[in-house]
């Protein structure tokens, strides 16, 4: 099954607002978890990555947020952008015994529109 | 100048064929990393490395196989190309003693299997 799951493939957002980009996780091992953007033709790149020992990382204007109870954890843009629009994928890992691995969600596409 | 670089960067192949994806990174990372990119599936993990000489499969290694034969290069091979093996493949580097999530990728490969 997927082990990392972002259940909504799309979201629009208004020029200024808040996007909230979510994912869940199955593995109560994973003890790392990131946010790439993606643009089309484009490689990901890193957003923002947090470990499991803390439940909030602030960047600017993105925020992670992690609830591990709930296996469950949002990324945050505030003042979207147009230049936001974008693939946003989550990815969550380990590193146990060296193996630095990271399994990703299935993306959502965020629109901002002006 | 980009770290992690791949080729071809685009392919045809026929189905049955042999294809060879390569990479090649200067991050003087241990381990690399072949995705594949389809829509609506995110990334998935086909085989990855931690050292020279050894390969361990990732979630969807069925119809590949990999080579690591220096830190550098490692190579993404299909012995006989089908045509669901047709999408976007991305090869990344990491450096697990500092693994915060990060990934370096390639620019990616575009395989297309008539």
């Amino acid at each position: 099954g997927q082990q990392v799951k972002q259940s909504s493939p799309s979201l629009t957002v208004q020029e200024g607002g808040i996007s909230i980009l979510n994912c869940d996780y199955e593995n109560d091992m994973f003890d790392y978890f990131a946010w790439y953007k993606k643009y089309p033709d484009n490689s990901p790149t890193l957003l923002i990555s947090v470990r499991s020992n803390v439940d909030k990382r602030e960047d600017g204007r993105l925020t992670v947020f992690l609830n591990k109870s709930g296996k469950h954890f949002s990324l945050h843009i505030t003042a979207s952008q147009p230049e936001d629009t974008a693939v946003y994928l989550c990815a969550a890992g380990d590193n146990q015994g060296g193996s630095a691995k990271l399994i990703f969600g299935e993306g959502t596409k965020l629109t901002v529109s002006s | 100048e980009a770290a992690v670089t791949q080729s071809p960067r685009s392919k045809v192949a026929v189905t049955g064929g042999k294809v060879t994806l390569s990479c090649h990174q200067t991050n003087n990372h241990d381990y690399m990393y072949w995705y594949r990119q389809d829509t609506g599936h995110g990334l998935r993990l086909i085989h990855y490395s931690y050292v020279a000489d050894s390969t361990e499969k990732g979630d969807i290694p069925d119809g590949y196989k990999a080579s690591r034969p220096s830190q550098e290069n490692f190579s993404l091979i299909l012995e006989l190309a089908s045509l669901s093996q047709t999408a976007v493949y991305f090869c990344a580097s990491s450096d697990p003693g500092g693994f915060t999530g990060q990934l370096y990728f390639g620019e990616g490969s575009k395989l297309t299997v008539l």
